[in-house]
């Protein structure tokens, strides 16, 4: 079966210092790939995805993820954090066959926590 | 532009009682999609429908849980006679019509089901 692995469940860091949380997903076939965010009692938020094209992808608030094919990764980053990113951060694939690309799995979150 | 709404936002029942949860979908949305998150947990496909139609329920539960879209109204996401086990964060997507590409997924914030 397809799967998401994060690596960190729990990433404390210190406010203004760079982020990496990490991504893995088990298989290189063609793939759909997003990051989400979950703030404290509110649903997902789409911070970026990758859908085709540069495997640089921006997003919101400041943070980028990088698409590897070859590692079968897709690590965001944010090289200065802030005290209100504080929250849980979802990777989540879409492979894109069958017809059925419209079913996400998800990884099981990253509590980011930045500290003062 | 109201985004994917979800009720009730928390929901108690005891074992062996009925739970209805409600979502609907963002102005214009006409796909729906239930997700349930279980404790330590990423978020897991449920199913997938469409007015009036169940596109692909494959991640349901086969007995016990059950899910509509009518023509009017919400999104209804059924659980006959819960059990410990249902308890979870459900959550409700919405997109628009279908396209060539990926359509985007907008998250409501869930409803969190506890089974005493």
């Amino acid at each position: 079966a397809q799967s998401v692995t994060q690596l960190d469940s729990q990433v404390p860091v210190f406010e203004e210092a760079p982020v990496e949380l990490r991504c893995n997903y088990s298989s290189s076939v063609s793939v759909y790939l997003f990051w989400y965010v979950q703030y404290p009692n509110q649903g997902l938020q789409l911070l970026l995805k990758y859908l085709s094209g540069s495997t640089l992808v921006k997003g919101i608030n400041g943070f980028e993820a990088e698409f590897n094919k070859s590692q079968t990764s897709f690590h965001l980053r944010k090289p200065s954090v802030h005290i209100s990113d504080t929250a849980e951060y979802f990777c989540a694939v879409s492979w894109n066959s069958g017809g059925s690309n419209y079913k996400l799995t998800f990884g099981k979150g990253t509590l980011l926590t930045v500290n003062p | 532009n109201a985004g994917v709404m979800q009720n009730p936002r928390h929901l108690v029942r005891r074992r062996g009682q009925e739970a209805r949860l409600r979502c609907s979908p963002m102005k214009g949305h006409s796909h729906v999609y239930w997700y349930r998150q279980l404790p330590e947990e990423g978020l897991k496909f449920m199913v997938y429908l469409q007015k009036e139609n169940i596109i692909d329920e494959s991640g349901m539960p086969k007995e016990r849980f059950s899910a509509e879209f009518p023509k009017e109204g919400p999104s209804i996401l059924r659980i006959q006679q819960v059990v410990r086990g249902d308890s979870a964060a459900y959550f409700c997507a919405s997109s628009p019509s279908r396209s060539l590409s990926y359509n985007e997924q907008f998250f409501g914030p869930g409803t969190r089901l506890t089974v005493l």
